[in-house]
């Protein structure tokens, strides 16, 4: 199994610029979430689904746009690039939003907006 | 709210020691999962192990073991015989039980440095 597959690894935006964040897990999991690291503020979440066609915010969602038509597909959407979206953004599904199923992370993204 | 809290920002182990690091946790719940992740260099995110707090024996996976406390709302991770690939940010995290409805997001601590010294 590949698990979870992020691409790209890195990418430089410039600012006002868009772009879309794959993210495919090949687990059948239900759950899929999106993820941001920055130094000193740990792992924060963007957005998240806990099924095919449901979406919903988590702590810091403005500026990012998901959508999960498939199981197995979960981008993220960045509409106008900022500054303040320099980070690494990882991709995390679970097998199922209940339960005690640890989370599988992608490799990562690391973004960098000038 | 709900927090997590990992008091050592960084430590340091000489290789084939024994390290341990603090995570403690703050919740009202009385049934709730606690993991350990590690990430390397590499960036990539590892499930170390987990812990649910209905169990009351220690979690164990091969050199990394829990010193779980649930009173005091404490979930420690000891390394044995640390090895260099050790060397990685440790992230302590809490999830709610399944009757939290949508507050069942994992909430993480801000990680501790450890590395490994030959």
């Amino acid at each position: 199994n590949a698990g979870v597959t992020q691409t790209p690894k890195f990418q430089v935006l410039k600012t006002g610029q868009s772009m879309t964040l794959q993210c495919a897990q090949d687990m059948n999991h239900e759950y899929m979430s999106w993820y941001r690291q920055d130094p000193g503020m740990g792992l924060r979440l963007i957005h998240y689904s806990v099924g095919a066609g449901i979406t919903d915010q988590g702590e810091v969602p403005n500026g990012y746009n998901v959508s999960r038509s498939t199981t197995e597909d979960f981008p993220l959407r960045l509409l106008s690039a900022a500054p303040s979206q320099t980070s690494v953004y990882f991709c995390a599904s679970r097998e199922t939003e209940g339960g005690n199923s640890p989370l599988h992370f992608g490799n990562g993204t690391r973004l960098t907006v000038t | 709210a709900q927090t997590v809290t990992q008091s050592q920002p960084e430590m340091s182990v000489q290789e084939a020691e024994t390290v341990t690091l603090s995570c403690t946790y703050d919740t009202s719940e009385n049934n709730y999962y606690l993991f350990w992740y590690k990430q390397p260099p590499s960036r990539q995110m590892i499930l170390v192990i987990r812990q649910e707090a209905y169990k009351q024996q220690n979690a164990t996976e091969n050199r990394f073991s829990v010193n779980f406390q649930k009173a005091a709302k404490s979930f420690s991770l000891k390394i044995s015989d640390s090895q260099l690939g050790d060397t990685a940010m440790y992230f302590c995290a809490f999830m709610n039980p399944v009757n939290a409805g949508n507050n069942r997001k994992l909430i993480w601590g801000l990680g501790t440095s450890l590395a490994v010294n030959p």
